[in-house]
């Protein structure tokens, strides 16, 4: 099973910062990843797909690089609303696809 | 806009069953590999099964592996998961998810919906 570690593991930040936030894979997934947004008591939602497609009207301010194990969400300009947890996921050896632990980003 | 909605959750005790739905509508759900994603309380996202369009492959987490059972009914357009044996650790928040038909084998997942909670306990 492939195993993913985010980093840090919360972030705290100023409406208008930029956000980097990491995602390492204990082997490689080529660029099979994927990064979600998770606001409190809300489904999550699929903001990047294959390590940079951004998803159907996910705003221009997130961004997604990296390949093979290492990952970068970035999100150019904190928005109020962009305050949530972040979760990175996996599917590349499948089953089971797996995700990180998540990244809280939270106002400073 | 696609709806998810699942139904069925709620408390049961350590070896009971519960068998949770989730009604889509507003796309083609015969189109699309279909989901259940868990979250325990206040922890992170786990993937717990997947099946195809016509229910022809199903893949699960090995930890409910012979214990939960995913199935769908596309005349209905509704997803299922059937769980046995239920543990305390298998309490959480359920999301049916549908998978972005980019991602072979239901891997990733652009709409959810808002989650059953499930709680075994005695």
């Amino acid at each position: 099973e492939i195993v993913l570690t985010q980093s840090p593991a919360t972030l705290s930040l100023s409406p208008g910062e930029r956000a980097t936030l990491s995602c390492r894979a204990s082997q490689s997934v080529s660029r099979y990843l994927a990064w979600y947004q998770q606001k409190p008591g809300q489904a999550p939602r699929l903001l990047i797909y294959d390590a940079s497609n951004r998803a159907t009207g996910i705003p221009a301010r997130f961004s997604g690089t990296g390949s093979g194990t290492d990952f970068t969400l970035t999100i150019s300009s904190l928005e109020p609303e962009d305050f949530a947890v972040y979760y990175c996921q996996q599917r590349s050896n499948w089953p089971p696809w797996t995700f990180g632990q998540g990244t809280k980003v939270e106002i400073k | 806009e696609v709806q998810l909605v699942e139904s069925g959750g709620g408390l049961v005790q350590p070896g009971g069953s519960l068998r949770l739905s989730c009604a889509a509508s507003r796309f083609i759900f015969s189109s699309y590999w279909m989901s259940w994603v868990r979250q325990a309380p206040g922890k992170g996202l786990e993937w717990v099964a997947s099946i195809k369009q016509d229910g022809s492959e199903k893949y699960y987490v090995d930890s409910v592996k012979g214990r939960f059972t995913i199935s769908r009914d596309n005349a209905k357009n509704s997803l299922y998961l059937q769980m046995h044996s239920l543990r305390v650790e298998d309490t959480a928040v359920f999301f049916c998810a549908r998978a972005l038909r980019h991602c072979s084998g239901g891997s990733c997942f652009d709409y959810w919906g808002q989650g059953i909670l499930v709680t075994v306990s005695s």
